[in-house]
């Protein structure tokens, strides 16, 4: 029932573990995102997929490696974790370039 | 330089009166919209209100209305009859048209907005 939904909710893990965040839409939507929010609260955006193809990638670190099996799916795996990696990760999808905007739950990654 | 500009880092009103939180954006392209989000201590982001730069009326939805003045590149939201479930961090985020297949939203900096008895 869920429209966007992402897992998991809460992922803590140790530095230099590598780590997957899962996400998937029902919306029909064709393209979906990845931002961050830190501990400021800010939002930025990570990546974009489009039908399954890579549309911004936003200068983010190799460490992190977006992956969309199809274009209802949109993984987030990240290699190497650091500390500064602590942050809430949101998916989300919209239809094409007007549509409006369906945010996940968000996955609180804490490294220690 | 700022593309969402978000000046009130904190905000209080009291039950039931009406509230207004500040945006204001820069663009260049003449095609954008303009969108709030809420975020309650939970961590979701809940949609509020948009605004498309060609709209001629303002937005309104129920409580939420968004006062959009495109010379002076602003669109506040108002919120009426202010409700303790209000209490959240608001934001205020653009998408511009030209930005290819995929239109990013840019968000600003948050305002939390504390609603009192």
């Amino acid at each position: 029932d869920t429209a966007v939904s992402q897992t998991p909710k809460y992922l803590v893990t140790q530095m230099g573990n590598d780590k997957s965040i899962k996400c998937e839409q029902n919306l029909g939507h064709d393209t979906m995102y990845w931002y961050k929010q830190d501990s400021k609260k800010f939002l930025k955006i990570m990546f974009s997929y489009n039908n399954k193809e890579l549309i911004i990638n936003e200068t983010v670190p190799n460490r992190f490696s977006p992956k969309s099996p199809d274009k209802a799916h949109l993984n987030l795996h990240i290699n190497s974790l650091e500390l500064g990696d602590s942050a809430v990760y949101f998916c989300a999808s919209s239809r094409g370039r007007a549509g409006g905007y369906t945010f996940g739950s968000g996955t609180r990654l804490t490294v220690v | 330089a700022q593309k969402i500009t978000q000046t009130q880092p904190g905000m209080f009103v009291q039950e039931k009166e009406a509230v207004t939180l500040d945006c204001t954006y820069d663009t260049s392209d003449p095609s954008y919209g303009l969108f709030w989000y809420k975020q309650p201590s939970s961590g979701e982001m809940i949609f509020l209100i948009y605004q498309g730069s060609y709209d001629q009326q303002n937005a309104t939805e129920g409580r939420y209305s968004l006062n959009f003045q495109k010379a002076r590149k602003s669109a506040n939201l108002v919120i009426s009859a202010s409700q303790l479930g209000d209490s959240a961090m608001y934001f205020c985020a653009m998408r511009e048209a030209n930005t290819g297949t995929a239109s990013k939203l840019t968000f600003g900096t948050g305002t939390r907005l504390q609603v009192t008895l």
